[in-house]
């Protein structure tokens, strides 16, 4: 079965470094998301990407965050100037839109991001 | 915030019937329930969708009040493996991009 799959899996970063975080969505889909879950707490929306423009964003989504798609299997968040507060699960999403319901998420597994 | 309220927590023996309530009293005409799930700390996982009527699928069934504004999952043979974390969501089910947008949900336990 398809799936979206995420690297790294754990990331430890310092403080004030750059980090980018890559998922590959499933093949035919089309709209791909970032969510994020900080310890003990709720999944957060960041983003939403289609057609190489941001769909909707979150006021979490601010100038620290990017993302890209740069060639046609990677879809990446970048994060340039890591804070304490960034440390999160950051979960990769997509779907599929021709013949499939738009809330359909599909999930990775997550990237865990560290940041000391 | 999410527009949907659900119990915190409820507890399921194997092999028993799981019924996981929701309610979203501000639901509008377009929108759909979801539901999904997160099993430890893995990515949430899709269970089911449903506008108006009852859903079944392979992992549960949606039952949906007729004036919707609430609904119940049902985990017809709760196992330990079920145990997670669910999210009753509701949103649009035309508008790709559009985010949804993931509550507390209620942390189910079953146990043998």
């Amino acid at each position: 079965e398809p799936e979206v799959t995420q690297t790294p899996s754990h990331q430890v970063t310092q403080m004030g470094q750059e980090v980018i975080l890559r998922c590959v969505p499933i093949s035919n889909h089309l709209y791909f998301y970032w969510y994020r879950q900080i310890l003990g707490q709720k999944v957060e929306f960041l983003v939403s990407f289609y057609n190489n423009e941001i769909s909707e964003k979150s006021e979490i989504f601010d100038d620290q965050f990017s993302v890209e798609r740069p060639d046609g299997s990677n879809f990446t968040l970048k994060i340039r100037s890591t804070k304490l507060e960034d440390s999160a699960m950051y979960f990769c999403a997509s779907i599929k839109i021709q013949g499939g319901n738009t809330g359909e998420l599909f999930f990775g597994e997550g990237s865990r991001l560290t940041v000391l | 915030d999410a527009k949907t309220t659900q119990p915190p927590s409820m507890d399921c023996a194997e092999g028993r019937a799981a019924n996981l309530p929701c309610n979203h009293s501000t639901i509008s005409g377009n929108e759909y329930v979801y539901w999904y799930r997160q099993i430890h700390s893995q990515g949430p996982q899709y269970i089911i969708h449903g506008l108006k009527n009852n859903e079944t699928n392979e992992m549960a069934s949606l039952i949906i009040t007729e004036d919707r504004k609430s609904s119940t999952l049902i985990l017809p043979h709760a196992t330990l493996r079920d145990t997670a974390v669910y999210y009753c969501i509701v949103a649009p089910g035309n508008q790709a991009g559009t985010a949804l947008i993931f509550g507390k949900g209620t942390t189910l336990s079953v146990s043998s």
